[in-house]
């Protein structure tokens, strides 16, 4: 999607270790925003940003935690992967307002073995 | 506590006939309502959005109703074509605050040729 990159775009990775997910953006948007999707579960609000340093818990912050030193980064951590945590992760960018909606990236399937 | 209740999870329609998806919403600040369309392998795009000083909003082939009195809303998709088949995200926000919307869990929608 233009303007905001997610890597990897697949990862598979073994209970215990540490996992980063980057998201990277062009748009020089103010809030972004970690998703996790699963099946019967929709999307759920893992972190958002809403400036450099600026952080807040989701819904689903267990286990995650994420830092924003950029304006166009931001990242996600797994500090220990757990088998729970295998899911499709979405970043997302809005203006200020986020009235214009939301810019997805093209998410990373992360499996946890 | 789910706010935002959507409805069917998933949904099989024939070439040419009408695909409807229903969102309910609890809370009465929610005062933008928009709705995303996901293809398999990408994320969510945002398709349309209402505001709840309007009961309709049309875009194409694509028309959300919004009952304001009955918390409802909902994205009707007429002569709906097999590249319509698509996983659909209803969303609530309400203004001030994080500006974070609240998503429902998603309909798969599969339309036949």
């Amino acid at each position: 999607d233009a303007g905001i990159t997610q890597s990897p775009r697949h990862k598979v990775t073994e209970t215990g270790t540490p996992v980063t997910l980057r998201c990277h953006q062009t748009e020089n948007h103010r809030y972004m925003y970690w998703y996790r999707q699963d099946p019967g579960h929709g999307l759920r609000l893992i972190h958002y940003s809403y400036g450099v340093k600026d952080t807040d818990k989701g819904e689903v912050s267990d286990g995650y935690s994420v830092s924003r030193s950029k304006t166009e980064d931001f990242l996600l951590t797994l500090e220990s992967a757990t088998s729970s945590q295998t899911s499709v992760y979405f970043c997302a960018i809005s203006e200020s307002s986020g009235i214009h909606g939301y810019t997805f990236g093209s998410g990373t399937r992360l499996t946890v073995v | 506590q789910q706010q935002v209740k959507q409805s069917p999870q998933s949904l099989i329609v024939q070439k040419g006939g009408i695909s409807i998806i229903n969102c309910a919403y609890e809370n009465t600040a929610f005062d933008y309502f928009p709705w995303y369309q996901q293809f398999p392998g990408k994320g969510p795009a945002l398709l349309i959005a209402i505001r709840p000083d309007v009961s309709e909003k049309k875009e194409g082939r694509f028309t959300i109703s919004f009952n304001k009195s009955a918390k409802q809303f909902s994205l009707h998709i007429m002569d709906s074509q097999p590249g319509d088949s698509a996983t659909y995200f209803c969303a609530a926000r309400e203004s001030g605050g994080s500006y974070i919307p609240t998503f429902g869990r998603g309909t798969s929608l599969i339309v036949h040729p």
